[in-house]
């Protein structure tokens, strides 16, 4: 049973449309991230959070933004979609010390 | 930052066969994680190390941390082992996430 869950797990939208992806897990963890995955291709960090109002970007350049309002859900926004957004985008959490991670399903997304 | 090498790309095998893929890292790690992802897309954790080996049913992974180098076996492979396998690896402190090889697709065929 899975502790980490995104929605929706497949979006075709428009160019230009504003698009939410939700995440949140229900195992207290600390720390989340997103991560972005074209395909074929190894994942890269776009965002993480230590925890409540705390976010920061990641290795790879991205027009998304965050918000860790609360310490379960961590949604992640494009205001304006555009097809080089077409990707798959993971969301993972863990928690403070020597522990591992937990990845959700996955949002496949294609912008059109 | 780190990168992380993993081989082979690709490998197909027959079932029954002993699968070994390996990975190798260029800088100071405070952990490996070999995870496995189904053609779904989604993620699952098998392993994270810092030392020696560990072992889950039929899934065997070993890092040597003075060589930067880490190997994921599995014995008596079959059909549903088929997936990518991903090493990655987390630097020691802050939350910065992990850093990603590119995946082993491994293909079991019966």
């Amino acid at each position: 049973e899975a502790d980490i869950y995104q929605t929706p797990r497949y979006l075709v939208i428009g160019t230009g449309k504003k698009i939410t992806l939700e995440c949140s897990q229900t195992m207290g963890h600390d720390k989340m991230y997103w991560y972005q995955q074209d395909p074929g291709m190894e994942l890269h960090l776009i965002h993480y959070s230590y925890g409540v109002n705390s976010t920061e970007k990641g290795d790879l350049s991205s027009e998304s933004t965050v918000s860790r309002i609360r310490t379960e859900h961590f949604p992640l926004t494009l205001e304006s979609a555009r097809p080089s957004h077409t990707s798959q985008y993971l969301c993972a959490s863990s928690r403070t010390g020597n522990y591992g991670y937990t990845f959700g399903s996955g949002t496949r997304l294609t912008v059109v | 930052k780190n990168e992380v090498e993993q081989s082979p790309q690709n490998l197909t095998a027959q079932e029954g066969e002993f699968i070994t893929i390996n990975c190798s890292y260029s800088v100071g790690i405070s952990a490996l994680h070999w995870l496995q992802q189904h053609p779904g897309g989604g993620i699952v954790s098998l392993f994270m190390l810092s030392s020696g080996k560990k072992k889950h049913g039929r899934l065997i992974a070993t890092i040597n941390i003075q060589e930067k180098h880490s190997s994921l076996h599995i014995t008596a492979s079959h059909p549903r082992d088929s997936a990518v396998y991903i090493c990655a690896v987390e630097s020691g402190g802050g939350a910065d996430g992990l850093t990603f090889g590119k995946g082993t697709h491994l293909i079991i065929q019966p």
